[in-house]
């Protein structure tokens, strides 16, 4: 596609259920981001890939939460045992070969926890 | 520690000039952005500076970096409805990350 893409748009839980968020990112981007932003705040990295390894995972807040990008393209964020606190729109970014290369954004995965 | 800050809100008449502050603290940010985030769109890149500039101008945006006091603007000339939107400044930090700040709503009216 022409863009990163994010599913589902929005996804709404109950609390300590399991749930995964998808990233498409653009075609041929070898660096993938993830990024927490809670409401009105601005986003938080959470983990950064190249290629199928994750380069950078401090921003992952609790083992509840956990990455995958198997094939060096798509990336499934999943989240375990979900808290009401873990209510906010993931954001998913790529870019070109390396976190020194423009971040484009999706339009995000909204996640409410009941 | 890493810590991007700006105001919350800024309301301007369309036509007028609007000028979105924000303050970092990691001296060693080789490039510092701006970012637009309209509802329900991706975080779009506006601008950015690289950190031995002073002034980068891109048409109707000005960015000013002040490295002295760790201070970064953003100007946008003649605001138009359509710039309604909420400004995140970011810094990269030494893992080559972004650190964004809290966003900036501009409304801009009629």
């Amino acid at each position: 596609g022409a863009g990163v893409s994010q599913t589902p748009s929005n996804k709404v839980t109950e609390k300590g259920k399991y749930v995964e968020l998808r990233c498409d990112p653009i075609s041929g981007h070898t660096a993938l981001y993830w990024y927490r932003q809670s409401l009105g705040q601005g986003p938080e990295f959470l983990i950064y890939f190249q290629g199928t390894g994750a380069a950078d995972d401090s921003g992952l807040p609790n083992d509840r939460f956990f990455a995958v990008r198997p094939e060096g393209s798509v990336s499934t964020l999943k989240i375990q045992r979900t808290e009401r606190g873990d209510s906010a729109v993931y954001l998913c970014a790529s870019s070109l070969l390396s976190s020194s290369d423009e971040q484009f954004f999706g339009p995000g995965t909204r996640l409410t926890v009941l | 520690g890493e810590d991007v800050e700006q105001s919350l809100f800024l309301s301007v008449r369309e036509g007028d000039s609007s000028v979105i502050n924000c303050t970092y603290t990691d001296s060693s940010s080789t490039y510092l952005y701006w970012y637009k985030q309209e509802p329900g769109a991706g975080l779009q890149l506006l601008t950015y500076i690289f950190s031995n500039m002073d002034m980068k101008q891109d048409q109707r945006l000005t960015v000013l970096l002040n490295k002295k006091d760790k201070h970064l603007s953003l100007r946008i000339a003649d605001t138009q409805t359509g710039d309604s939107a909420i400004y995140f400044c970011a810094e990269v930090n030494a893992g080559n990350m972004l650190t964004f700040g809290g966003g900036t709503r501009l409304m801009v009216k009629p």
